[in-house]
């Protein structure tokens, strides 16, 4: 699987969007981006996935630049329960067969 | 609540004894993990069981014996661990035929070794 790299630790201010960029310079064609955070002690709780078109959910945006090589995930409102730390993760599509490889992550940290 | 339980929540062993993890899904789903995450490390990936087979052993040593009876449960057999092996252990499920698939975690066991 593709590496990637995210910075270790963000701040953002309550209320405020949070942007968590991460670069994925050899990511494959078929290789998906998936964002998971942990918050502390806990399992990882998946947030949103894309292949190259931005995606939204309720949790957040993830938006891929076109030659997919960075991304980067948008909380649109952080709150104190955003504070975790978020995993960027590429990974070959085809389930169990292709393993999920977490990384160190960014530790956002939402400031009231 | 994610679908995935994992008992104990908790659990102090010495070294020579011997305990089990147990982790129940009740999501339907064919593929189970386990990962290791050492304190201030990222996760480690384990095992993997894909339709109850093991698809993946990652180098782990066999004092961690993992066992899949089902597709909805996975166990995690230890004995004579060592001090390092201290960790939370966490078991995560996923369909397991999809082409694009999110892992559901359970909490993790905190496992502390004397």
């Amino acid at each position: 699987d593709a590496k990637t790299t995210q910075p270790p630790s963000m701040d953002c201010a309550e209320g405020r969007a949070a942007n968590l960029p991460c670069n994925h310079s050899t990511i494959s064609g078929n290789e998906y981006v998936y964002w998971y955070r942990q918050i502390h002690s806990q399992g990882p709780q998946y947030i949103i996935h894309g292949l190259k078109n931005n995606e939204t959910n309720e949790m957040a945006s993830l938006i891929i630049t076109e030659d997919r090589k960075s991304s980067t995930l948008i909380l649109p409102h952080a709150t104190l329960r955003d504070t975790a730390v978020y995993y960027c993760i590429v990974r070959v599509a085809g389930g169990a067969t292709n393993k999920l490889i977490f990384g160190t992550g960014t530790l956002l940290a939402v400031q009231p | 609540e994610t679908g995935v339980t994992q008992t104990p929540r908790h659990l102090v062993m010495g070294m020579t004894n011997k305990k089990s993890l147990k982790c129940e899904q009740h999501l339907g789903h064919n593929a189970m993990y386990w990962y290791k995450q050492s304190a201030k490390k990222p996760l480690e990936l384990m095992f993997v069981y894909n339709f109850k087979e093991q698809t993946e052993n990652n180098s782990v040593p066999s004092r961690f014996s993992p066992e899949c009876p089902n597709s909805s449960h996975l166990f995690l057999h230890l004995h004579t661990l060592q001090p390092e092996d201290s960790a939370l252990y966490l078991c995560a499920s996923e369909s397991g035929d999809g082409p694009y698939e999110k892992l559901f975690f359970g909490s993790g066991t905190q496992l502390s070794v004397l």
